[in-house]
């Protein structure tokens, strides 16, 4: 069964600060790793995605990879209230044909 | 929501009834997702089809789900005699044709479906 943990939060950061989400996955083959924000009763929109090990950054956003650790994390520079929603981890293996598997999500909240 | 079309947005349906859930791709993709969104759950994959072609249905419920995607028109998830349990949204992805596994797959809106 392969798995993506993410811990549930909600995680709470002020506004102007780094909100930091993490994820772990036990598939060693994985190959590409997403990120998604999803407000409450609204579709998934992608966020960021990498395929690598170290960091890619967009924006306020830095995704980062390590997989020798099965470790994906997502940071939020300059968070702002506009930002707090649920961040999925999503993540695709390299045999399957391309089915992504979600974590629960982390709530964050960023408040004034 | 990025080009991938579902609808309806919301169905209600009562328990014996049948669901259908339609979803039209973002332009010159031809790879289709079926996730299924449970109330304070995660999304659970379902389905994956192409063009007249189910590719991967190790998420489908064994009995009364089925999924198709003919060769014009829309991806349907058909949901026969529907129970409670159904309760859920239901969201499609496409991604690109022929771009490799890592291309990302892109949402579209779901649809929110209640069973009476």
């Amino acid at each position: 069964q392969k798995e993506v943990e993410q811990n549930s939060g909600p995680l709470s950061v002020p506004e102007g600060a780094i909100a930091s989400l993490n994820c772990t996955y036990s598939d060693r083959g994985s190959q590409s790793f997403f990120w998604y924000r999803q407000y409450s009763g609204k579709s998934p929109e992608l966020i960021m995605f990498i395929y690598s090990n170290g960091d890619k950054e967009d924006g306020r956003f830095t995704a980062q990879l390590n997989k020798a650790s099965q470790y994906v994390s997502l940071l939020i520079r300059d968070s702002q209230p506009s930002d707090s929603a649920t961040y999925l981890c999503a993540v695709k293996d390299g045999t399957s044909y391309g089915k992504l598997t979600f974590g629960q999500g982390t709530i964050l909240t960023v408040h004034p | 929501n990025a080009g991938v079309m579902q609808n309806p947005r919301h169905l209600v349906r009562r328990r014996g009834q049948e669901a259908r859930l339609r979803c039209s791709p973002m332009k010159g993709h031809s790879h289709v997702y079926w996730y299924r969104q449970l109330p304070e759950e995660g999304l659970k994959f379902m389905v994956y089809l192409q063009k007249e072609n189910i590719i991967d249905e190790s998420g489908m419920p064994k009995e009364r789900f089925s999924a198709e995607f003919p060769k014009e028109g829309p991806s349907i998830l058909r949901i026969q005699q529907v129970v409670r349990g159904d309760s859920a949204a239901y969201f499609c992805a496409s991604s690109p044709q022929g771009m490799g596994s890592n291309q990302p797959q892109h949402f579209g809106d779901g649809t929110r479906l209640s069973i009476l």
